[in-house]
């Protein structure tokens, strides 16, 4: 079945600690997308691509960093510098076209907490 | 001003009425509008998306889009219990890089 997959479902971070959150897709989606999400809000950019190679901050980039090295796979490592790495992690990806509907598809998210 | 605006809920509705769920964007230059649903725990799903003024139905589900006064609304008619979630606006900024921006979500409660 096509789809996204994240792995793991749950992660726990140690002090100064970095750790990669793994995102798959077999959509062939050229765009793929990281949020945060924190318990009653809503979802947070923090970096996207649209294509191979190539990757935009979001709005709350610092203390992440992402590659895409393949359409199929972004992973997002979340490094000692992200003080407050609790939340919920989705990973989403999309078509890429000019007009409106691109709609984002997810995976099932990784959630993170602190030891 | 919030780029994408929901209330936050609950909204409490009773099992067989209908659910209506608003949000307001205020990127007037959006072109696409999608409504996502998200059970407590779980990774939110999409439901419903429209880009043009006036009414899309989907089975239960009717989305309506009023360009001119930046709003989307979400209909759910015949609420069941299985609707209690939150649900998420999310619109397709034209000015954002085309990026989407989601709302915070309404809480919805369906009582039996």
């Amino acid at each position: 079945d096509g789809g996204i997959t994240q792995s793991p479902k749950y992660l726990f971070r140690k002090e100064g600690q970095n750790v990669t959150l793994s995102c798959e897709q077999n959509l062939n989606h050229d765009a793929m997308y990281w949020y945060r999400q924190d318990p009653g809000q809503g979802l947070r950019l923090i970096y996207y691509s649209q294509i191979v190679n190539d990757f935009q901050k979001g709005d709350i980039a610092e203390g992440y960093s992402v590659s895409r090295e393949k359409k199929e796979s972004f992973p997002l490592t979340v490094t000692s510098a992200q003080k407050n790495p609790t939340a919920f992690y989705l990973c989403a990806s999309s078509i890429v076209g000019t007009g409106g509907l691109q709609p984002q598809h997810f995976g099932d998210g990784t959630r993170l907490s602190i030891l | 001003q919030k780029e994408v605006e929901q209330n936050s809920g609950p909204l409490s509705v009773p099992e067989g009425a209908i659910a209506s769920l608003n949000c307001t964007y205020s990127d007037r230059g959006s072109q696409s509008f999608f409504w996502y649903r998200q059970y407590s725990g779980k990774s939110p799903e999409l439901i419903m998306f429209i880009y043009s003024n006036g009414d899309k139905e989907d089975g239960r589900f009717t989305a309506q889009l009023n360009k001119a006064s930046q709003y989307v609304s979400l209909l759910i008619r015949d609420s069941q219990p299985s609707d209690s979630a939150t649900y998420l606006c999310a619109v397709k900024s034209s000015v954002r890089d085309d990026k989407i921006i989601f709302g915070k979500g309404t809480r919805l409660h369906i009582l039996p």
